[in-house]
């Protein structure tokens, strides 16, 4: 089955200054790959996800670039701010019945003002 | 946000007691599924479903087990509870596999004691 790994495991930057967050997967008919914010307290939520077909994807101050050759996948927050800090969650999954999103354990980001 | 319903959101437990959990959704989607949430571990999956009265295991499937009689309707149980089942749980629900994100419910902080 598919196995995610995400690091890292916290991360602390200023505010302004900009995060990156990696994650590898191991099934390589994986081609969904999403990204999720969890604030404290709160369920997580979908914030950008990118599909096999595509390199890199933007949305405002994140975007997120695949290498499937490689197998790894990236979230890049530009210009933090302190509501940025939250625990970010990678995932995969393969476009095939019976799959399911399997996440990566999480990135605490704390961006400090 | 997604029409999901998680109930109850808090519950105590003194272990060897069964619990269920209901995770209710008004969207209509086909996919249903249970994760727990703990520190260090990230989401990881319990069971899910693919239809009324189709369910398949996760990853962390022992100890649970699901039922989906209806399409609203995934309910979690814990036949015995036990302390390493304290946890919070999330329920999500997607309309495809694939491409489909995840939304999530607000969770039920679970403790057995």
């Amino acid at each position: 089955g598919e196995n995610v790994e995400q690091h890292p495991s916290t991360l602390s930057v200023q505010e302004g200054d900009s995060a990156v967050i990696k994650c590898t997967y191991s099934d390589s008919a994986s081609n969904y790959f999403p990204w999720y914010k969890q604030e404290l307290g709160k369920r997580p939520q979908l914030i950008i996800d990118i599909r096999s077909n595509v390199g890199e994807k933007k949305d405002q101050r994140i975007a997120v670039t695949l290498n499937k050759t490689a197998k790894h996948f990236s979230l890049h927050i530009t210009e933090t701010q302190p509501e940025d800090s939250a625990v970010y969650f990678c995932a995969a999954r393969a476009n095939q019945a019976g799959t399911a999103l399997i996440f990566g354990k999480g990135t605490t980001l704390s961006v400090s003002s | 946000d997604a029409g999901i319903t998680q109930s109850p959101r808090h519950k105590v437990t003194e272990t060897g007691t069964p619990v269920t959990l209901r995770c209710h959704q008004t969207e209509n989607h086909r996919y249903m599924y249970w994760y727990r949430q703990d520190p260090g571990h990230g989401l990881r999956l319990i069971h899910y479903s693919y239809g009324v009265k189709d369910t398949d295991k996760g990853e962390v499937s022992d100890g649970y087990s699901v039922s989906r009689s209806k399409t609203e309707d995934f309910l979690l149980t814990l036949e015995s509870a036990t302390s390493s089942q304290t946890s919070v749980y999330f329920c999500a629900i997607s309309e495809a596999v694939g491409n489909s994100p995840l939304h999530f419910g607000n969770g039920t902080r679970l403790t057995v004691t």
